[in-house]
């Protein structure tokens, strides 16, 4: 079964923790992608991947860390500089080239207490 | 720069129709999709449509592409409560990442 999985689904962590969220494709897709999505708002893009070993900052990357060593997995560090980190996050990925079609991960739910 | 626009809610009778709109300013786009996003789920492609089509229809759902206007919609005949849920809009204008409206979120009243 091919597709994207985020993993947890739902994670909690204490205020000035640093936190990793995982995501892996085997969809052989080249580009990969995240976002956040809070309550009653649309996508914000923090990061994303075009090729394994680069990456480029979207629009909100303050506080937020990523890698790409490995095309199927682009994990994402919440780190302790992010202000308000407790929101939807959103793992995506793409073919790249002509069809630019994302497919998305069932997202991870982090709460910061 | 670029921007996709959509109204933020929608709310419409079980058996109706649903028209979602949305603007988007670059002229360049190839392709135009639609999304559907459930309660804590992720996104799942519904449709697309092609810039060099002026309508696609696949089932209950048909989109319209006006060019010139740069408007789509998308319309759901027969609307479901299983139709509720945000609904995105996405162009494509070639430059990775796609770009996203801020979705609407469609409400069905039984």
């Amino acid at each position: 079964d091919g597709g994207i999985t985020q993993s947890p689904k739902y994670l909690f962590r204490k205020e000035g923790q640093n936190v990793t969220l995982s995501c892996e494709q085997n969809l052989n897709h080249d580009a990969m992608y995240w976002y956040r999505q809070d309550p009653g708002q649309g996508l914000r893009l923090i990061y994303y991947s075009q090729i394994v070993n680069d990456f480029q900052k979207g629009d909100i990357a303050e506080g937020y860390s990523v890698s790409r060593e490995k095309k199927e997995s682009f994990p994402l560090t919440v780190t302790s500089a992010q202000k308000n980190p407790t929101a939807f996050y959103l793992c995506a990925s793409s073919s790249g080239g002509q069809d630019n079609e994302q497919f998305f991960g069932p997202g991870t739910r982090l709460t910061v207490l | 720069g670029e921007d996709v626009e959509q109204s933020l809610f929608l709310s419409v009778r079980e058996g109706d129709s649903s028209v979602i709109n949305c603007t988007y300013t670059d002229s360049s786009s190839t392709y135009l999709y639609w999304y559907k996003q459930e309660p804590g789920a992720g996104l799942q492609l519904l449709t697309y449509i092609f810039s060099n089509m002026d309508m696609k229809q696949d089932q209950r759902l048909t989109v319209l592409l006006n060019k010139k206007d740069k408007h789509l919609s998308l319309r759901i005949a027969d609307t479901q409560t299983g139709d509720s849920a945000i609904y995105f809009c996405a162009e494509d204008s070639g430059n990775t990442p796609l770009v996203f409206g801020k979705g609407t979120r469609l409400s069905v009243i039984a």
